[in-house]
């Protein structure tokens, strides 16, 4: 069973405040990491898929980084606006089996 | 349409009658994948498709779930008897072909509550 583990589980911010979190997975088979944003009655939105170690992605405010060997990516986002209210999720492929495993999510709300 | 389509967007059933949730995948997209995501939790993997032949249905929690997608396009996740461990958002995504590095693309969802 792999697991991916998302932290923290729910985070409040500012407007204005820059913020991060972490997804880790398992290091080994590594073959894909996408990240997700889910605003409230939408859908699932990708932002990155991720597949190089190393790898820095950057879309907008949001960036993201990569580390297979130790298994985690962090999700950055400067200066964080109301509208970036959502739930991130993050979503490992393992070998090359096409399936997302999911973690739970990152619940973020920026407070005007 | 130019996004995945699902529908009905909610739907309340009382326990065990069938119920049928319907996706629209992008058109051309030859995967499609169905997901159940329990309240709390992160979407879970539930069946994979090809086309129109299902390739994984590893993840389908039971016997009383049934999904088709017959001509290669619409596909349907049927639930037979259900019970309130069914509740949960149903989620479709498509991608164009099966490429690991290129996102999936997701539907609204149908909101399943089961009395």
């Amino acid at each position: 069973i792999l697991n991916v583990e998302q932290s923290p589980q729910s985070l409040h911010v500012q407007e204005g405040d820059s913020t991060n979190f972490t997804c880790s997975f398992p290091s080994s088979n590594f073959y894909a990491l996408h990240w997700y944003r889910w605003e409230t009655a939408k859908s699932p939105e990708a932002l990155f898929v991720m597949t190089l170690n190393g790898d820095e992605k950057k879309k907008g405010r949001i960036s993201a980084t990569l580390n297979t060997k130790e298994g985690y990516s962090y999700l950055y986002i400067k200066g964080s606006q109301p509208e970036d209210s959502a739930t991130y999720l993050c979503a490992f492929i393992s070998g090359s089996n096409y399936k997302l495993t999911f973690g739970k999510g990152t619940l973020l709300t920026v407070n005007p | 349409g130019a996004g995945v389509s699902q529908s009905p967007r909610y739907k309340v059933a009382k326990r065990g009658q069938d119920v049928a949730l319907r996706c629209d995948p992008i058109s051309g997209h030859v995967s499609l994948f169905w997901y159940q995501q329990a309240l709390g939790q992160g979407p879970e993997f539930l069946t994979y498709f090809q086309n129109e032949a299902q390739l994984d249905k590893s993840g389908l929690p039971s016997d009383r779930f049934f999904a088709e997608r017959p001509e290669g396009s619409v596909s349907t996740l049927k639930i037979q008897r259900t019970q309130q461990e069914d509740s949960a958002v149903y989620l479709c995504a498509s991608s164009l072909r099966r490429q690991e590095n290129q996102p999936q693309h997701f539907g609204d969802g149908t909101r399943l509550s089961i009395l």
